[in-house]
């Protein structure tokens, strides 16, 4: 059984901080996609990386797919009230039909 | 604007009830899925289906079933509601495999008295 684990499970932090979350699996995926949930509301694809290696940046957002496709980063800079929410990562394999999803970060940015 | 639509933001049932949660996708996706989200157990798959009339089981379908006679719509059916069944369900689309992502309604929030 495929795993992805995502740490920290919450961090809150002041605006203007940097900070990065992990998402980390024993098993090799085909691609690895990053999803952004607010309060009420269903997540929302912000990323796909299907690259080993491969750094994606997002405005402030900076998404980074490990070299062995076992494990990704998302890293803020400089963060804001609005970035705010649930990230979860999600990992996908090759001719596989659904995701596996991390646990989820809950992210809160205190003004 | 593309987009996943479930036909509930809130519901409230008794227990005991026949509970039909309702899903439109308007993006010819094959692909469509019923999760639930629960605080520290994150999103778990109940059903999905790869077509029409088609539908496979997920982590936890014990007391759900799924209906998809049309592609664009997709049905999670609750036979007898029960509290433990309280939870936001969530349902996504996809093309087949998943490197473009998922999907996702905005949720119906199901609370079950």
């Amino acid at each position: 059984t495929q795993l992805l684990e995502q740490s920290p499970q919450f961090l809150s932090i002041q605006e203007g901080e940097n900070l990065t979350v992990y998402c980390n699996s024993s098993s090799v995926f085909s691609s690895l996609q990053w999803y952004r949930q607010e309060p009420g509301e269903g997540p929302v694809l912000l990323v796909t990386v299907v690259t080993g290696g491969e750094v994606k940046k997002l405005k402030r957002l900076t998404f980074q797919f490990g070299d062995a496709r076992k494990d990704s980063s998302l890293h803020i800079t400089a963060a804001q009230t609005g970035d705010t929410g649930l990230y979860l990562c999600a990992g996908g394999s090759q001719g596989a039909q659904k995701l596996v999803f991390g646990q989820g970060t809950r992210l809160t940015i205190n003004p | 604007d593309v987009k996943v639509t479930q036909s509930s933001r809130y519901l409230v049932k008794r227990t005991g009830e026949k509970v039909f949660l309702e899903c439109v996708q308007d993006m010819d996706h094959e692909n469509m899925f019923w999760y639930r989200q629960d605080p520290g157990l994150g999103l778990r798959l109940i059903y999905f289906s790869y077509d029409v009339k088609m539908k496979e089981k997920g982590d936890i379908p014990e007391g759900y079933s799924v209906s998809r006679e049309k592609k664009e719509r997709f049905s999670l059916i609750l036979e007898s509601a029960s509290t433990n069944q309280t939870s936001m369900y969530l349902c996504a689309s996809s093309l087949p495999g998943q490197v473009r992502g998922y999907t996702f309604g905005s949720g119906t929030r199901l609370t079950v008295v």
